[in-house]
């Protein structure tokens, strides 16, 4: 069972787009929605994250936009830039340093 | 940089064998997680150390064991290696405040030939 659905798998974008990633979840104890950012041959690296007590966030050039009664967040990128290429992963995990439950990533490529 | 270190980087050996992967967590960070990365699976979590102790378990094979050290360095143990256990191994840690921040290393590949 799937618990974090992301989509799509991947993304080309121009440079200068907004790429949007999107991600829906099923367990309503999840309280917490975080994005990490994966470069080849690296570890994640935390982008960005929500809790459901607000509808957006907004940090730099990156933005969480979250839906709570559909139990969906996305991850908009404004002023792509080829630097942007990698893969994104949208994970949830409840309250209390409990485990990450991620999904499947998204593999971005922003073209010049 | 995380601040989370891994070694080694990289590992190869045969089925059947047994390796171990270390994690030194960022200074001050008392919860360490491992998690498995593979084409098919994704980032998948295996098991998660609080001071010393076992907190959480996931899709962990009976295969495979860990723990963590006084020091709170982590191992995870990995035997009777199979070829489907090749994959990226990642540790990540996260002090105990509300921000539930996890922090990744930059990860042992295993290579099982």
């Amino acid at each position: 069972q799937q618990q974090v659905k992301q989509s799509p798998q991947s993304l080309i974008v121009q440079k200068g787009g907004i790429p949007i990633i999107n991600c829906a979840y099923e367990n309503t104890a999840f309280d917490y929605f975080p994005w990490y950012q994966q470069f080849p041959g690296k570890g994640p690296a935390l982008l960005i994250a929500i809790r459901p007590d607000v509808s957006e966030k907004k940090e730099g050039r990156f933005t969480i936009s979250f839906n709570k009664s559909a139990k969906q967040f996305s991850l908009h990128i404004m002023d792509s830039q080829p630097g942007d290429s990698a893969t994104y992963f949208c994970a949830a995990s409840k309250r209390g340093n409990t485990p990450l439950v991620f999904g499947k990533g998204t593999r971005l490529s922003v073209i010049a | 940089d995380s601040g989370v270190t891994q070694t080694p980087k990289h590992l190869i050996t045969a089925t059947g064998q047994r390796v171990t992967l270390r994690c030194s967590p960022r200074s001050g960070d008392l919860s360490v997680y491992w998690y498995q990365q593979s084409l098919d699976q994704g980032l998948q979590f295996l098991i998660q150390y609080y001071n010393g102790e076992e907190r959480a378990k996931g899709n962990i094979l009976e295969r495979f064991s860990a723990q963590q050290f006084p020091d709170l360095h982590s191992e995870l143990n990995l035997s009777s290696l199979e070829l489907g256990d090749s994959a990226l191994y990642f540790c990540a840690s996260s002090v105990v405040d509300i921000t539930d921040t996890q922090y990744f290393g930059p990860g042992t590949r295993l290579t099982v030939l």
